[in-house]
């Protein structure tokens, strides 16, 4: 049973497309959050949303808006994709720290975008 | 700016041997930190964790180093296994929710 789940897994567009990639957690976190891993493998935090709030943004081009329609999923919409966007993607949930709970973060396997 | 660095990017190591990770960071800020290893095409998996106020952790055969006044941590594997072949990250937290990462060190475990 898949704790942090992503689709589509590949994701191969045309420049200027418009395209979503969705995360759902079945693991009852009240924090999720999208990664980019760039061509050099870096991981780097995008955001972050704790039950249904921004908390974090980075410097992250406004193409990118994260939508999270409830706790248990944060979608990731890109606008007028570019080649630069291609990475792959991840999508992490964490426990709702109030709880006194872990602070390890969960990682769903990964949407590969490739732009052409 | 890499706030947390990994200098090896690869380990070759011996199974049944100790496998050593290295890590060091810049920010005395981070007050938890994370290991974390990475299947190709997979996502990254949670291996062990050590908060700041601690100087080792250990699970089985990981154990985490913390050494706070030199910025550095690193995770020792022993025995290394064929299975652990992979690459593992380092990680730090940052006010609870921003997690930064190392680049990686792949690790091969030769029969």
């Amino acid at each position: 049973d898949t704790a942090v789940s992503q689709t589509p897994k590949y994701l191969v567009t045309q420049m200027g497309n418009d395209k979503s990639i969705k995360c759902e957690q079945n693991l009852g976190h009240d924090t999720m959050y999208w990664y980019k891993q760039d061509s050099k493998k870096f991981l780097k935090i995008m955001f972050s949303y704790n039950n249904k709030e921004l908390i974090i943004n980075e410097t992250v081009p406004n193409r990118f808006s994260p939508k999270s329609p409830d706790k248990a999923h944060l979608n990731l919409h890109i606008n007028s994709l570019e080649l630069g966007d291609s990475a792959v993607y991840f999508c992490a949930s964490s426990q709702d720290l109030q709880q006194g709970a872990s602070k390890t973060q969960y990682f769903g396997p990964g949407t590969r975008l490739l732009v052409l | 700016d890499q706030q947390v660095k990994q200098n090896s990017p690869s380990l070759s190591v011996q199974e049944g041997r100790i496998s050593i990770l290295n890590c060091d960071y810049t920010n005395s800020m981070f007050d938890y930190f994370l290991w974390y290893k990475k299947y190709p095409a997979e996502g990254p998996t949670f291996l062990i964790s050590i908060s700041s106020i601690k100087d080792k952790n250990e699970d089985g055969r990981f154990t985490v180093f913390l050494n706070k006044s030199a910025k550095h941590l690193s995770l020792h594997i022993v025995p290394s296994q064929p299975g652990d072949s992979a690459v593992y990250f380092c990680a730090a937290l940052l006010n609870d929710y921003k997690l930064s990462f190392g680049a990686g060190t792949t690790v091969t475990v030769r029969a």
